[in-house]
């Protein structure tokens, strides 16, 4: 079934990476994607990985895509205040109807 | 001015009663979607449509139906509201290509 994971809480200091993880299971999404929300908005592309790469990096951010283990990952270098929110992943299966499964999301928690 | 807009952006409404959301959106896409956002379990489709001959349910689709008056417009309806359905619902479109959604900006919906 399709199904996208990912942890609900993580924590950092200011200045230091943050690492949010996420799994899926349908292989054949062509694109795999961030979305950010922050308080009292909807969510928003942050970045989005075609699924025949194994890594993107966009200025603070890098996504890393590793297709054998269906494991997506976000980190955002120099984390800073302005970056806490929740974090969601999603994919958009090529079957099924071609509709965007999106995890629980990750809230993350910026302590400066 | 966003691309996508939804009215109302709050409402208290009592249980039977029946309630109309609204979305528009200015970016020309094809399709959109409506999905509900509840504490931990993410987004959850309710309806979607790829043209506005085309309409599909979602995950979730009981206790709603939807209309596409329009390419640039989607309202989704309660017919008779229930407490369960106390949730933030965002109205998304998307075009083809990466599939990106673009969200509104959400409706926070109380039935009591």
């Amino acid at each position: 079934g399709e199904d996208v994971e990912q942890s609900l809480f993580l924590s950092v200091r200011e200045g230091d990476s943050s690492v949010i993880n996420c799994t899926y299971t349908d292989s054949s999404s062509t694109y795999l994607y961030w979305y950010k929300q922050e308080p009292g908005a909807g969510l928003q592309l942050l970045t989005y990985i075609f699924s025949n790469m194994d890594m993107k990096q966009d200025q603070r951010l890098t996504v890393l895509l590793n297709k054998k283990d269906k494991h997506l990952s976000l980190r955002i270098a120099d984390t800073q205040t302005g970056d806490s929110a929740i974090y969601f992943c999603a994919e958009t299966p090529r079957t099924g109807g071609f509709k965007t499964i999106f995890g629980a999301g990750t809230r993350l928690f910026v302590k400066a | 001015d966003a691309d996508v807009t939804q009215t109302p952006r709050n409402r208290i409404t009592k249980t039977g009663k029946r309630i109309m959301l609204e979305c528009s959106q200015t970016k020309g896409h094809d399709r959109m979607y409506w999905y509900r956002q509840d504490p931990g379990l993410g987004l959850r489709l309710i309806y979607y449509s790829f043209d506005v001959k085309d309409i599909n349910k979602g995950e979730i689709s009981d206790g709603y139906s939807v209309s596409r008056q329009a390419q640039a417009k989607f309202s989704l309806s309660l017919e008779s509201a229930i407490p369960n359905q106390t949730a933030l619902y965002f109205c998304a479109s998307s075009g083809t290509g990466t599939d990106t959604q673009y969200f509104g900006p959400g409706t926070r919906l109380t039935v009591l």
